[in-house]
């Protein structure tokens, strides 16, 4: 199945500080790579996703950029806010299926 | 966007009770439907996936009797956890895929406690 890894585990920046965080995959037939914000006591939200055919996709201060070769994807966010901070999770998947795999997680803390 | 809820948010039963969960996809179709288990400080466990109108399939290790999965409709899935123990404390998310995107939508899970 599926091996997933992603890093930092815990990430501490300042407000207005760039957060980048690495999601490494192993299967080569993953097409669709999201990532997803979880706040305290709340289901996943989908902020951004990406599929196999694009490298990179940006949505205001936040992107997500892709390396099929390397089987990696990353989230970049721009002018981090205290209301950014929460566990961030990133879940490739492949084929029809779209059963994703999830990462074990990155807590981003942003301290004002 | 899409909206997915979940009902009750939170729940409180006594042990060798059954609770059931709600989890409906408010303004789209979803043949599919996942349920997850999280733990405190956990990354989401995928439990079983569920099609509209067949069995559920079931992840190594979740007992298929002790956690029933019906999905009823294109909007509604759920999932009973049949005589509870303290154990099967956790936080249930359930998700519906877009039969349109293709993109999963999250529920706002529910806190189960069993006493």
């Amino acid at each position: 199945g599926e091996n997933v890894e992603q890093h930092p585990s815990t990430l501490s920046v300042q407000e207005g500080d760039s957060a980048v965080i690495k999601c490494t995959y192993s299967d080569s037939a993953s097409n669709y790579f999201p990532w997803y914000k979880q706040e305290l006591g709340k289901g996943p939200q989908l902020i951004i996703d990406i599929r196999s055919n694009v490298g990179e996709k940006k949505d205001q201060r936040i992107a997500v950029t892709l390396n099929k070769t390397a089987k990696h994807f990353s989230l970049h966010i721009t002018e981090t806010q205290p209301e950014d901070s929460a566990v961030y999770f990133c879940a490739p998947s492949a084929g029809g299926s779209y059963i994703p795999t999830f990462g074990r997680g990155t807590s981003l803390i942003v301290h004002p | 966007g899409a909206v997915v809820s979940q009902h009750p948010s939170w729940v409180i039963c006594k042990s060798g009770t059954s609770v059931k969960i709600e989890c409906r996809s408010l303004d789209f179709q979803a043949t599919t439907m996942f349920w997850y288990r999280q733990f405190p400080k956990q990354s989401l466990m995928l439990m079983a996936t569920s099609n509209e109108g067949s069995k559920a399939t079931y992840e190594q290790g979740v007992e298929k009797d002790k956690f029933l999965i019906n999905h009823a409709s294109l909007t509604l899935s759920t999932l009973t956890v049949t005589s509870a123990h303290p154990e099967d404390s956790s936080f249930y998310i359930c998700s519906a895929l877009s039969g349109v995107s293709y993109e999963q939508y999250f529920g706002p899970g529910t806190r189960l406690t069993v006493t």
